[in-house]
């Protein structure tokens, strides 16, 4: 079982550039997540979307986008990279999180130079 | 006030060491707990689920208490493959967890 892919895994942008993290998951899970891992702040959701066809702001949606593109995809879009946005991306998703909390993916190390 | 708040340690213990990890949190509805484990550049992965009073699995303890919105891990018999950062995780009312910032620990033969 793959579980939970995100791609790419390393990425050094410029700032404005623009980019799509990537994120996919094989075990029929209904929700899925975006959070960022910085220093000292730990993990904070970004967006989710409890369902394909839905999607929700977390604690720190600025500057960001998403795409619940089927059941299996959720993408997070960067439009006009800035240097706070460099940090630890990691997708995450769900069958139940009450009962079964996440998979994670492996993550996406993001810098913005 | 951060809805879940852990001790960031570092935690230094020797190896056979019983090591206990605190958290609290803020939101009452919260319905169900995890502890996760993170290691070094790695994404964090699930350790133990806590329900009602807490549970054991081997070697780990999670207890959770209500009343006094607080959870601990405990994990006794520390191995060097036991360091790594913790994490305490609250549900929040069922739609996204909410993770504290982790409490390090450091186990050394």
């Amino acid at each position: 079982n793959a579980g939970v892919t995100q791609t790419p895994k390393f990425q050094v942008l410029k700032t404005g550039q623009s980019m799509t993290l990537q994120c996919a998951q094989d075990m029929n899970h209904n929700s899925m997540y975006w959070y960022r891992q910085d220093p000292g702040m730990g993990l904070r959701l970004i967006y989710y979307s409890a369902s394909e066809g839905t999607t929700d702001k977390g604690e720190v949606p600025n500057g960001y986008n998403v795409s619940r593109l089927n059941k299996r995809e959720f993408s997070l879009r960067l439009e006009s990279a800035a240097p706070s946005q460099t940090s630890v991306y990691f997708c995450a998703s769900s069958e139940d999180v009450t009962y079964y909390g996440y998979t994670f993916g492996s993550g996406t190390r993001l810098t913005v130079v | 006030r951060k809805e879940v708040e852990q001790d960031p340690g570092p935690f230094n213990v020797p190896e056979g060491a019983t090591v206990a990890f605190n958290c609290t949190y803020s939101n009452s509805a919260s319905q169900s707990f995890f502890w996760y484990r993170q290691d070094c550049r790695k994404e964090p992965k699930l350790l133990m689920s806590v329900y009602s009073s807490g549970n054991e699995d081997g070697r780990f303890t999670a207890q959770l208490n209500r009343a006094s919105q607080y959870i601990s891990l405990l994990i006794r018999d520390s191995k060097l493959s036991d360091s790594a950062t913790y994490l305490c995780v609250a549900n929040q009312a069922g739609t996204a967890l909410i993770f504290g910032k982790g409490t390090t620990l450091s186990v050394s033969s």
